[in-house]
């Protein structure tokens, strides 16, 4: 089965510090891997995601992942922390259609960013 | 584009009750899901449609647990008989295209609470 695994819960910085959050996935077949993040009291929004090609993904808000296949990989960074980045982030997986799946997100419990000035 | 909605935000019930909640998709995307979040976990997948065809159901969702998508559009989810561990945060997300490489747009969810 497949699985995603966030090995922070929770994650305080100061501003301005650079910040990595963690995520190992588990699949017996390729997968298309996303980051989502969800602010106080509002849905959750997409960050970046990695379907193939460059294993550096940009995304918005200044973040970036990098897909490692190797190490079943896909940890998110960013230089520099704002306040405003405070909010849960989530790694998912999607096996796609040839993974017997119709695209549903497995994902990661979760961590909490608390950025802190 | 106004984003997906999902009505209410909240819903308090007694044990016993049977709840519906309601989700706009953003329009013209085909497809469908159902997610449900509880605390200090990620949120779990439920159910998905494609336009109003209900192609898969995951185990979590008992018999007490219906969904319906007329004629494609908004999205209907029912729990029958609540129990005080249905209490989660039910998210509703759609998107556009064959699956997998979508990216899905969540709405804020509908908080439930079974007293």
């Amino acid at each position: 089965a497949q699985s995603v695994t966030q090995l922070d819960s929770q994650v305080p910085v100061f501003e301005e510090a650079p910040v990595e959050l963690r995520c190992n996935y588990s699949s017996s077949v390729s997968v298309y891997l996303f980051w989502y993040v969800q602010y106080p009291n509002q849905g959750l929004q997409l960050l970046l995601k990695y379907l193939s090609g460059s294993t550096l993904v940009k995304g918005i808000n200044g973040f970036e992942a990098e897909f490692n296949k190797s190490q079943t990989s896909f940890h998110l960074r960013k230089p520099s922390v704002h306040i405003s980045d405070t909010a849960e982030y989530f790694c998912a997986v999607s096996l796609g259609r040839y993974g017997g799946s119709q695209g549903n997100l497995i994902f990661g419990k979760g961590t909490k960013l608390s950025v802190k000035p | 584009d106004t984003g997906v909605s999902q009505d209410p935000r909240h819903k308090i019930t007694k044990r016993g009750q049977n709840v519906t909640f309601r989700c706009d998709p953003i329009s013209e995307h085909n497809r469908l899901y159902w997610y449900r979040q509880t605390l200090g976990q990620g949120p779990e997948f439920l159910t998905y449609f494609q336009n109003e065809a209900q192609l898969e159901k995951s185990r979590l969702l008992s018999d007490r647990f219906s969904a319906e998508r007329p004629k494609g559009s908004f999205s209907t989810l029912e729990i029958q008989r609540t129990e005080q561990g249905d209490s989660a945060m039910y998210l509703c997300a759609s998107s556009f295209g064959r699956g997998g490489t979508d990216t899905q747009y969540f709405g804020p969810g509908t908080r439930l609470t079974v007293l």
